[in-house]
Formats: C-alpha cells, structure tokens, sequence
C-alpha cells in the first residue's frame, strides 16, 4: 500500500463544476502540500497545510489529522485549471516529502 | 526575483556520458532540493540541502549520482556515466525553512539514448 494515495486517478468536468479530489496518507505528518503540474510540465505550489482549511481564490484546502486525509475543492471550475494535483508529505519530522501519484483533472468547456 | 532557475531545460545524451543539471534558488532562500519525475515513479526527492550542506541523499538511486552545492546561489546535479534509464525531468526546489512552501524551477528534461 502507498504511503500517499490520491483519488481519483483521473477525473473530467464541464466548467463550471464542484470539484473534490482526494490524498490519504498513512504517515505520521507535520504538514501536507498540494501541488499544481501544468501540461506544460511546471509545477506551482498550491498550499501547504497542517491543520483546517486554507483558501486561495477558487481553490480550498482542508485537512484532517485525526482521520489522515485532506481535500482539494476547486470551486467553479474553468479549463484553465485543467493540470494534474499531487500531494505530498513528509515521511516524519524534518524528513523527505513522499508524493501521491497525482490527479489529472481535464474541464471542458 | 526570476525564481528558480535550472539549465539546461533539455539534454540529449548518450549512454555513457557525463551529464551536469545546473540550478540556482531563489536568493534568501536556505533549502534547495533536486527531484525526478518519471512515468512510473512519479515525483521522488534525490537529495536536499540546508544552508550549502547536504542533508539527506538516501534518495539518490546509485553512486553515478553526485550533488554539490558550492555557495548558496548554485546547485549541480552529476550523473556519471549516464545510463537510459535515467531518462527523467529533473526538477529543483528551494524554499525558506523546510516546512514553508517551496518554489520549483522550470525542470530540465534529460533523455539519455
């Protein structure tokens, strides 16, 4: 069993939607990131979290320790956000980010 | 600031031969770290550096991989010979303390033939 799972592997909308893509992990964390690869290859960071929910326009990131598990909701969704979202956490304290093996996310006009 | 800059973005080599990644971080920032992503492992962490010092390299897969950072505005990444297998996009990162959010370079696509 991977330590970081992401569901779901794949996912297509029509612009406009709710979208939720989802990371478990099965390390003990200080914190989780979430990560935005653009076809074109760059990888932007999208938020690191440890506790709650953050905000970035569109985008929400919750996480919840107890259960191990954070969500990615994509609000209104546009074809511009199509890329692909990974997770990542460290191993342990001060220890090497493992990653999730990514979403790809495809909105349609 | 121009972010993280890496070069080359593309390397085309043969079996064998000396390939040198060069990255340097955004100024300030105390942590850099080089990745690969492939196809079939996705993204993992080779090495990562505090303040010019190496930290962790257990994820370099072999001893044809050698990292350096000289000053803390240049990293390189060494493999030595190079082999097909180690076809990827290396990637580096650097951020300002370890549990901030890091800022990737562009990548640099290495295919080895």
């Amino acid at each position: 069993k991977n330590e970081v799972e992401q569901s779901p592997q794949n996912l297509t909308a029509q612009e406009g939607e709710f979208i939720t893509i989802n990371c478990s992990y099965s390390v003990g964390i200080s914190a989780l990131h979430w990560l935005q690869q653009h076809p074109g290859g760059g990888i932007v960071s999208l938020f690191m979290l440890s506790s709650g929910k953050k905000k970035h326009g569109r985008l929400i990131a919750t996480i919840n320790i107890q259960e191990k598990h954070s969500s990615l909701h994509i609000t209104a969704s546009h074809p511009r956000d199509s890329a692909v979202y990974i997770c990542a956490v460290p191993r342990g304290m001060a220890d090497k980010l493992i990653f999730g093996t990514g979403t790809r996310l495809q909105v349609f006009p | 600031d121009a972010g993280v800059i890496q070069s080359p973005r593309h390397e085309v080599t043969e079996m064998g031969q000396e390939v040198t990644l060069r990255c340097k971080p955004i100024s300030g920032h105390d942590y850099l770290f080089w990745y690969r992503q492939t196809m079939m492992r996705g993204l993992e962490l080779l090495i990562y550096f505090n303040n010019n010092v190496p930290i962790d390299d257990s994820g370099m897969p072999e001893d044809r991989f050698s990292a350096k950072m000289p000053n803390a505005s240049f990293s390189t990444l060494k493999i030595q010979p190079s082999e097909p297998r180690d076809s990827a996009v290396y990637f580096c990162a650097s951020s300002f303390g370890y549990y901030n959010e890091q800022f990737f370079g562009p990548g640099t696509r290495l295919t080895v033939l």
